[in-house]
């Protein structure tokens, strides 16, 4: 089947901008996750849904950072007033578990979208 | 805190082996995962250890100690194509797991 998708690959925004990033994750996968991912460096942990619950928020970088999934499925990234240091690659994960346990819980990536802030 | 400590680049030579090590200090810990990505790509998953041991698939064989936080990826018969960056990353046991990745090891094989 299809993997995760995510729309549109490359942005550029002008600084001020609002910007909304799409993923649409493996269909019947419960976990959905956001990273940021900055030139060299590892994913940065974002926010977490499980379903259409949004249980972990901890890792937004502000309050111009807001994230949705309303149905449990399709999910979108929303950055307000976009500054230069929002410039990254956003990657979306999404996962079959929900629950604890001796699990495999392997995210499995969409290519990202490319972020470039002017 | 929560950190984690990687190498930042190793070079090894075509068809030797080399391993990558991964320390950890996690607020809580239910598995840990090695991904590797290309560059311009999407990580892909390699391993997952939650009990101490060593786990081994084909070529690449991942080793977890809990009570030092220690794991290693070790990579056998290198080849061109495992040039890339290889992530080490735990999950969490509060809720959501969130799951906190390393800086990656950018590992060069050269011929």
């Amino acid at each position: 089947g299809a993997g995760v998708s995510q729309s549109p690959r490359y942005k550029v925004a002008k600084r001020g901008q609002d910007v909304a990033l799409r993923c649409d994750p493996i269909s019947g996968h419960v976990s959905l996750f956001w990273y940021q991912q900055a030139l060299g460096q590892g994913p940065e942990f974002l926010t977490y849904f499980q379903n259409e619950a949004q249980l972990d928020k901890s890792g937004l970088p502000s309050d111009r950072f807001f994230a949705e999934r309303p149905e449990g499925s399709v999910s979108t990234l929303k950055i307000q007033r976009t500054q230069q240091e929002d410039s990254a690659v956003y990657l979306c994960a999404s996962s079959p578990s929900d629950s604890g346990g001796l699990y495999n819980y392997e995210q499995y990536f969409g290519p990202g979208t490319r972020l470039t802030v002017t | 805190g929560q950190n984690i400590d990687q190498p930042t680049e190793m070079t090894a030579t075509e068809g030797a082996i080399v391993q990558i090590n991964c320390t950890y200090q996690t607020s809580g810990f239910n598995g840990l995962f090695w991904y590797q990505q290309h560059a311009g790509e999407a990580p892909t998953f390699l391993s997952y250890n939650v009990l101490d041991g060593l786990e081994e698939k084909g070529r690449f064989s991942s080793f977890l100690s809990r009570s030092k936080g220690y794991s290693y990826l070790l990579l056998k018969e290198l080849q061109m194509k495992d040039s890339a960056s290889y992530l080490c990353a735990v999950r969490g046991n509060t809720g959501g797991f969130k799951t906190i990745f390393g800086a990656g090891t950018r590992l060069f094989v050269k011929a």
